[in-house]
This record gives C-alpha cells, sequence and structure tokens, in this order.
C-alpha cells in the first residue's frame, strides 16, 4: 500500500527529447509537489499544486510542466530535455495542518538521465 | 529569499559517541521539519517541529527548535552504526499554505564501528 509512488525509477534519454514522469498519492491529500534533487543532493522546490492553485518556482523553465488530471496525480512534463535536467525528481503530497503544512510524504524517485 | 543553512554538512563519528547538527533559517517560521536520507532512497519524515521550544525524541534522535533564535538541532545520543545517512531540515514559510519546502544542503553522517 504506497503512500507515493512514482513511475519511472529510471528514465534515460537523449537530449531534445520530451519525456514525463507520473506521481499518484493515495493518502487523500490536498496538495502534490515536484522536487529536484541534483548531484550534489540539493533539493529544491519546483512546484506545489492543490486543486485551486499551481505555485511555480521562478526558477524553473517553462519546458518543465505540471499536470493533474485529478486530485490524486501530478505528472511532470519535461520537453527539450537538456544535460543539466539530469538529477533525482521527487513527488511529495501533503495535507494543511492549520495554516501550514503537515509533513510532506516523498515517492521513491526518478532518477533522470539525460545523454 | 527564505535560506536554510545546516552544519556540518559532514560528519564522521564513532558510535557510541554524541554530536549535534545544528539548522539555521533566514525569515521567520513556525515549522521546521527534518528528514532522513539513505543513499538511493526517497526522504524520510523523522520530526515535524511547530511551535517555539518544541522538542521532540524518536530513539537516539531528538530535535529542538528556537523559533526566536531561527535554530533548530538534531542531537544525536550514543550513536549507531545504523543512524548513517545524509539529515536534512527544511522550513516553509509563515502561514505557508502550498508553498512547499526550503531544504539545507544536508548533513551527510557517517558512523564507524
Amino acid at each position: 500500500d504506497t503512500a507515493v509512488s512514482q513511475t519511472p525509477k529510471y528514465l534515460v534519454t537523449q537530449m531534445g527529447n520530451d519525456k514525463s514522469i507520473k506521481c499518484e498519492q493515495n493518502l487523500g491529500h490536498d496538495t502534490m509537489y515536484w522536487y529536484k534533487q541534483d548531484s550534489k543532493k540539493f533539493l529544491k522546490i519546483m512546484f506545489s499544486y492543490n486543486n485551486k492553485e499551481l505555485i511555480i518556482n521562478e526558477t524553473v523553465p517553462n519546458r518543465f510542466s505540471p499536470k493533474s488530471p485529478d486530485k490524486a496525480h501530478l505528472n511532470l512534463h519535461i520537453n527539450s530535455l537538456e544535460l543539466g535536467d539530469s538529477a533525482v525528481y521527487f513527488c511529495a503530497s501533503s495535507r494543511p495542518l492549520g495554516g501550514g503544512l503537515d509533513t510532506q510524504y516523498f515517492g521513491p524517485g526518478t532518477r533522470l538521465t539525460v545523454l | 529569499e527564505l535560506k536554510v543553512e545546516q552544519n556540518p554538512l559532514f560528519l564522521s563519528m564513532q558510535e557510541g559517541k554524541n554530536y549535534t547538527i545544528y539548522c539555521n533559517y533566514s525569515t521567520t517560521s513556525d515549522r521546521l521539519y527534518w528528514y532522513r536520507q539513505d543513499p538511493g532512497k526517497s526522504l524520510e519524515s523523522l520530526f515535524v517541529l511547530l511551535s517555539n521550544g518544541a522538542v521532540k525524541q524518536e530513539g537516539r534522535l531528538m530535535a529542538s527548535l528556537d523559533t526566536k533564535a531561527r535554530l533548530s538541532t538534531l542531537h544525536i545520543t550514543a550513536a549507531v552504526h545504523d543512524l548513517s545517512a545524509t539529515y536534512f531540515c527544511a522550513v516553509d514559510v509563515v502561514g505557508g499554505g502550498a508553498d512547499g519546502l526550503t531544504f539545507g544542503k544536508g548533513t551527510h553522517l557517517i558512523i564507524q564501528p
């Protein structure tokens, strides 16, 4: 009974291709996120999304776009992949706790390698 | 811009010793999170600290939060090899809503027999 799942776990592709990573959570959470972890293990928020609002980190290139078909899914589409996109991408979800955030539950990660 | 700084970034210690990891952040927040990450794995939530003076303990780990000093600590007591991992602190802004967490760079902890 995986809480947050991602597919694929590994993704190897050529520069210039378009790819998608899927994320699903079965926790009934309202908010989902995408994070990027680079080779130095630095974690950075890319997007947060609930059923009302998409918040984009301004440093994220517009080649990256999240798409949410429903509350339990937040997929990440990446166009025209570049070498610098190689990283591990984590999906996460949470529910609001009062005025802030409950802990976030992370998926297993997708290791993207762009050749 | 919210900044979260951890130190040390790398720590090698012997089993049985005590040590503390520090997490400073640059703007007002009442909510601080500690996560653990094993190599090649996901992030596991350890502690959620929601108010000034909050202290939580789980096994050999204890976390505390001082919102006035904008400082959280993760204390390791009588370390054992199984605690070897990378530890991240993370902060969300006050009234954060759905903006996501800002993470420190992580502390890579190696505990040697």
